[in-house]
């Protein structure tokens, strides 16, 4: 099993591009999450699926877009890029079951800087 | 919404010394919570949770403790070793949907 990936590792971006960050999993995971990693604050919630075709936003959603079509993927969009948006983005996912959701398996990171 | 503290923020002990991280949650609906351990360059990894109807759990060196009532939980790590050293995180969920995390300690083993 490759586990979760990540693709690119590095991205650097001019303020109004968008970009769309991949994620994959191969371990059949309903649970998926997007997290941003800042200095000092930790992992932050972006958006999360519950499983294909089913997304809801976490703590921090604005000005990104999810979605789900498949239970693989979990593609991050950025609509227009701004300077806040740099950080370290990780991809996660998790099985679900009767007691909720448990452990969940991170990708090695995308880094993002918006000039 | 559900907000996670986590002290200290940098902590550093001598080889084979203890080494204890504290955290407290706000939501009382909140019912499992896991520690992550974050190595230079890599996506955090779980080294042990725990969920509300339980009051301590130990794997090996790492032992974590909850309290309810007062909302708070601990990750207490003895013979603390070189490779220890890494940054770590608390987190808090209401069955692990929308994973609120704590800001992070950064753990030094001094050898």
């Amino acid at each position: 099993n490759a586990g979760v990936t990540q693709t690119p590792k590095f991205q650097v971006l001019k303020t109004g591009q968008s970009m769309t960050l991949q994620c994959a999993q191969d371990m059949n995971h309903e649970y998926m999450s997007w997290y941003r990693q800042d200095p000092g604050m930790g992992l932050r919630l972006i958006h999360y699926s519950v499983g294909a075709g089913i997304t809801d936003q976490g703590e921090v959603p604005n000005g990104y877009n999810v979605s789900r079509s498949t239970t693989e993927d979990f593609p991050l969009r950025l609509l227009s890029a701004a300077p806040s948006q740099t950080s370290v983005y990780f991809c996660a996912s998790s099985y679900s079951g009767t007691s909720g959701v448990g452990e969940q398996y991170f990708g090695p990171g995308t880094r993002l800087t918006v000039t | 919404g559900e907000n996670v503290e986590q002290h200290p923020s940098t902590l550093s002990v001598q080889e084979g010394d203890s080494a204890v991280i504290k955290c407290t949650y706000s939501d009382s609906a909140s019912n499992y919570f896991p520690w992550y351990k974050q190595e230079l360059g890599k996506g955090p990894q779980l080294i042990i949770d725990i969920r509300s109807n339980v009051g301590e759990k130990k794997d090996q060196r790492i032992a974590v403790t909850l309290n309810k009532t007062a909302k708070h939980f601990s990750l207490h790590i003895t013979e603390t070793q070189p490779e220890d050293s890494a940054v770590y995180f608390c987190a808090a969920s209401k069955g692990g949907f929308k994973t609120i995390f704590g800001a992070g300690t950064r753990l030094f083993v001094k050898a």
